[in-house]
């Protein structure tokens, strides 16, 4: 298995443009985990899937954000419309629930927002 | 609420100090708590878990619920151990995982 799988790899974009994240998780794991990574904020959760159904979207910073997992085998981070301030590297990770299971990560997404 | 507190940003040691990198967590429940690394150009991966009570890459880590910490601790610090150190925390039962802000580790010759 390739791993998470996470496309684009690097995105700028202009102000007020709307940016898809793209995610592939682990076949066989039924959690997936989008995260924003920042200097100032580290590491936050923005929304996390269960079986393909949104469980906690609780981290999504605003309506501009939403998130989808159509199927067990992609899911998608929309940001409509972008601002400078959502530049930041945008991780998925996937996981089989249960005790100590790993979050297996991909490797990122660099949005910048100019 | 579920919070990861690393009160760190960085930590910057000699080669074959000691290391402890912080995490405390709040959480009235059962936490599972781990420890995630992210290495130069490479993904963020797992480094340990409490459950397991493992060492790995001669780091160890101890819940202690009384002062809700889960400090990591390496006795002699190497090169090669310079990252980028996550704490997480996930309620028993429940998938959630959170991570503290993290704390960079340099490691210097």
């Amino acid at each position: 298995d390739a791993g998470v799988i996470q496309s684009p790899r690097h995105e700028v974009t202009e102000m007020g443009q709307e940016v898809t994240l793209r995610c592939k998780p682990i076949s066989g794991h039924n959690s997936l985990f989008w995260y924003r990574q920042t200097m100032m904020r580290g590491l936050e959760l923005l929304i996390y899937f269960n079986n393909n159904v949104p469980i906690d979207d609780s981290g999504m910073p605003e309506d501009r954000f939403s998130a989808k997992m159509p199927n067990a085998s992609f899911s998608t981070l929309k940001i409509q419309p972008s601002e400078p301030r959502d530049s930041a590297v945008y991780f998925c990770a996937s996981s089989l629930q249960g005790a100590g299971d790993e979050a297996f990560f991909g490797q990122g997404t660099r949005l910048t927002v100019v | 609420a579920q919070r990861v507190t690393q009160p760190e940003k960085l930590l910057s040691v000699f080669k074959g100090a000691p290391v402890e990198l912080k995490c405390n967590y709040s959480y009235s429940g059962s936490p599972e708590l781990f420890w995630y690394v992210q290495y130069s150009r490479q993904r963020l991966q797992l480094l340990l878990r409490h459950i397991s009570r493992e060492s790995i890459k001669g780091f160890t880590a101890d819940l202690n619920k009384g002062e809700t910490s889960f400090h990591l601790k390496k006795p002699f610090a190497q090169e090669e151990d310079s990252a980028m150190y996550y704490c997480a925390l996930k309620r028993g039962g429940y998938n959630k995982l959170i991570f503290g802000a993290g704390t960079r580790l340099a490691v210097h010759p």
